[in-house]
């Protein structure tokens, strides 16, 4: 149950940035604080941004997020070919009493 | 360092039953929420359930509810999931996580449950 929505797919060259966003509502985005999440291909997920903007220890400072009501954004910048993944951004809740995931979205390095 | 293993991983006829499991180790388990998000082949991620540091509170997504039981075992570091009545739809690779932060900090590398005839 897909409730946080996302652009399916979103492209640069080496070098840009890149905006990500998601969009939810007064239920999750609005209330709950949004994380973020870079799967590369064949791999487990891995957390890029929690509470809202945060990045865990040992992620690049080229990822960052931002959230204005209902909806958040993840920014990458000085786009590399290491970053073509697929993102996910997920928040609680508070109808659901569950996480919800956004439908994610693929970053191509043109 | 953080070590998340799932395990249980199966193929399954429809209407049976699996129970996977997760074993953590290289962070005080009993400190954290644990939960499990699932990814159907192709598909982007589901969370489907998580439960309390004690085990006492544990909420599920909608689709699973009376059919999957989360449980975790503080003395042995181990996290569960009992599936029961399965069908196609909960065919997946499923991921253990830590929870902390309202975000899933430290993910497994995943099991693969198959549902089919």
């Amino acid at each position: 149950q897909s409730v946080l929505t996302q652009p399916p797919s979103a492209s640069g060259t080496p070098g840009q940035r890149v905006t990500i966003s998601c969009s939810g509502s007064n239920s999750n985005i609005g209330r709950n604080s949004v994380s973020w999440y870079q799967q590369l291909p064949g791999t487990a997920p891995r957390l890029l941004i929690y509470n809202d903007y945060d990045r865990p220890s040992g992620v690049s400072d080229r990822f960052s997020g931002s959230k204005s009501g209902t909806s958040a954004s993840l920014a990458i910048s000085g786009l590399q070919s290491e970053d073509e993944a697929d993102y996910f951004c997920a928040a609680w809740d508070d109808s659901l009493n569950g996480y919800v995931f956004g439908t994610g979205a693929k970053v191509t390095v043109l | 360092e953080v070590q998340l293993v799932e395990s249980g991983g199966d193929l399954v006829q429809p209407g049976g039953s699996l129970r996977l499991s997760c074993a953590a180790s290289g962070f005080t388990f009993s400190d954290f929420w644990m939960t499990w998000v699932r990814q159907p082949p192709g598909e982007g991620l589901e969370w489907v359930a998580n439960i309390k540091e004690d085990g006492s509170e544990a909420y599920y997504v909608d689709s699973v509810k009376g059919r999957f039981i989360i449980s975790r075992d503080n003395a042995k570091n181990s996290l569960s999931l009992h599936m029961n009545a399965l069908g196609a739809e909960d065919t997946a690779v499923y991921y253990c996580a830590r929870s902390d932060w309202n975000s899933f900090d430290n993910w497994g590398l995943g099991t693969l449950v198959t549902v089919s005839s």
